[in-house]
């Protein structure tokens, strides 16, 4: 167990819906990671937030967008879903933004869209 | 722009072989070096690191590493496989200075054969 939780598990929904996958990081992690992972693409960072901040961006879609709140929770918010959205999405995060900065990852949330 | 070559996508072995999978980085600067595992269901697990001193790095589970600059590469090592250690594995980069975000490779997949 990483520390790091993510909910839902699963989520099965269909073309064109809206989602939110949530991350809860490490206890004292300031900084969450978002990470796609499918069969084409392989794994993927998508977007880094610190301490409510956005950090960095990677290859996310305009279709998809994040935010870190108060709490250091993060959501990923996707929108529109399409077939090749189906993947899992992995949340990480680290205590602070340094590349020295080990990364420890959630479980996952497994995306269908059909 | 920065890449992460895993050769080989699908390795079979016996128990007791000897492992060995090939990773190369294509970024010139300074990076961090890194190798997770991902068993059969669950989130991805960090194996070991590299930043920076004795290139050969020791991890968990009897896993090594060694970082050859001149190569540009950082294989991962076991000198005897146990059927525990089926699962895929990752080489992941981060460069110095620019943020944390981890660049994967495209994954190994391991089956050790009892």
């Amino acid at each position: 167990d990483s520390g790091v939780t993510q909910t839902p598990k699963h989520l099965i929904t269909a073309t064109g819906q809206r989602v939110t996958l949530r991350c809860s990081p490490r206890s004292g992690d300031l900084s969450v990671y978002w990470y796609q992972q499918s069969l084409d693409q392989g794994l993927q960072f998508l977007i880094q937030y610190y301490n409510g901040e956005e950090r960095a961006k990677g290859n996310i879609l305009e279709r998809f967008s994040a935010q870190q709140f108060p709490d250091l929770h993060s959501e990923l918010n996707l929108s529109s879903l399409e077939l090749g959205d189906s993947a899992l999405y992995f949340c990480a995060s680290s205590e602070e933004t340094g590349s020295s900065y080990e990364q420890y990852f959630g479980p996952g949330t497994r995306l269908t869209v059909t | 722009a920065q890449s992460v070559s895993q050769h080989n996508h699908h390795v079979i072995l016996s128990e007791a072989a000897s492992l060995e999978l090939g990773c190369n980085y294509s970024y010139g600067g300074t990076v961090n070096l890194f190798w997770y595992v991902q068993y059969p269901g669950q989130h991805l697990q960090l194996l070991l690191k590299y930043f920076s001193g004795d290139p050969l790095v020791k991890g968990i589970k009897g896993f090594e590493a060694e970082f050859i600059k001149s190569k540009f590469s950082f294989n991962l090592r076991k000198p005897s496989v146990q059927w525990s250690d089926t699962a895929e594995y990752f080489c992941a980069v981060t460069r110095l200075n620019a943020g944390n975000m981890l660049t994967f490779g495209g994954g190994t997949r391991l089956m050790v054969k009892p």
